[in-house]
């Protein structure tokens, strides 16, 4: 496609389920990063994928949190045992290797009640 | 990567020129100065970048001082649509894929 998907675009979760969000980068591009923005705050970097290295996990806030890059194109980012405080937008980049322009997808607003 | 520095909210008259500033005071030789822009409920967007040459595009032109601490983003006839998050990050271009990390920014907003 032409740009960066993601899916859903609006996910409400009850507390303690699990949940999934989908990235579909570019094409080609062969770097992926998920960041969140929780309401009215910055941007939180998570994880990041590059080709077939190891990805880098550092920002992951703790071990509920994992994500998976199949194939080196599609993204799933899971959530086990949702939280209030993980309520916020779920943002999706890729770029090509190198590159300094990421381009962005619309995020998924996940709101855990 | 360096430290940058950006005023928390600024206004800009519609079709007037927006400044927006970014201190960088610990640059060193090799980091970029890169501008994102987030309009609200949507993803940042690329906007600029430059080492210590001004440079300019269909978007926006980045003047960097020449001992490159400081630098401005000018969006030289500013609309309604330009009203968003506007981020000044700095980063070794070398650093191959390591993520961009995002400070607070500047909310620009342009009033009718």
């Amino acid at each position: 496609g032409a740009g960066v998907s993601q899916s859903p675009s609006n996910k409400v979760t009850e507390k303690g389920k699990d949940v999934e969000l989908r990235c579909d980068p570019i094409s080609g591009h062969t770097a992926l990063y998920w960041y969140r923005q929780s309401l009215g705050q910055g941007l939180e970097f998570l994880i990041y994928f590059q080709g077939n290295s190891a990805p880098d996990k550092s920002g992951l806030p703790s071990d509920r949190f994992s994500a998976e890059r199949t194939g080196g194109s599609v993204s799933t980012l899971t959530i086990q045992r949702t939280q209030q405080e993980d309520s916020a937008v779920y943002l999706c980049a890729s770029s090509v290797q190198g590159s300094y322009g990421y381009t962005f997808g619309s995020g998924t607003r996940l709101t855990v009640v | 990567d360096a430290k940058t520095t950006q005023p928390p909210s600024m206004d800009c008259a519609e079709g007037r020129a927006a400044n927006l500033p970014c201190n960088h005071s610990t640059i060193s030789g090799n980091e970029y100065v890169y501008w994102y822009r987030q309009i609200h409920s949507q993803g940042p967007q690329y906007i600029i970048h430059g080492l210590k040459n001004n440079e300019t595009n269909e978007m926006a032109s980045l003047i960097i001082t020449e001992d490159r601490k400081s630098s401005t983003l000018i969006l030289p006839h500013a609309t309604l649509r330009d009203t968003a998050v506007y981020y000044c990050i700095v980063r070794v271009a070398s650093s191959g894929n390591t993520p961009l990390v995002f400070g607070k920014g500047t909310r620009l907003s342009v009033i009718a």
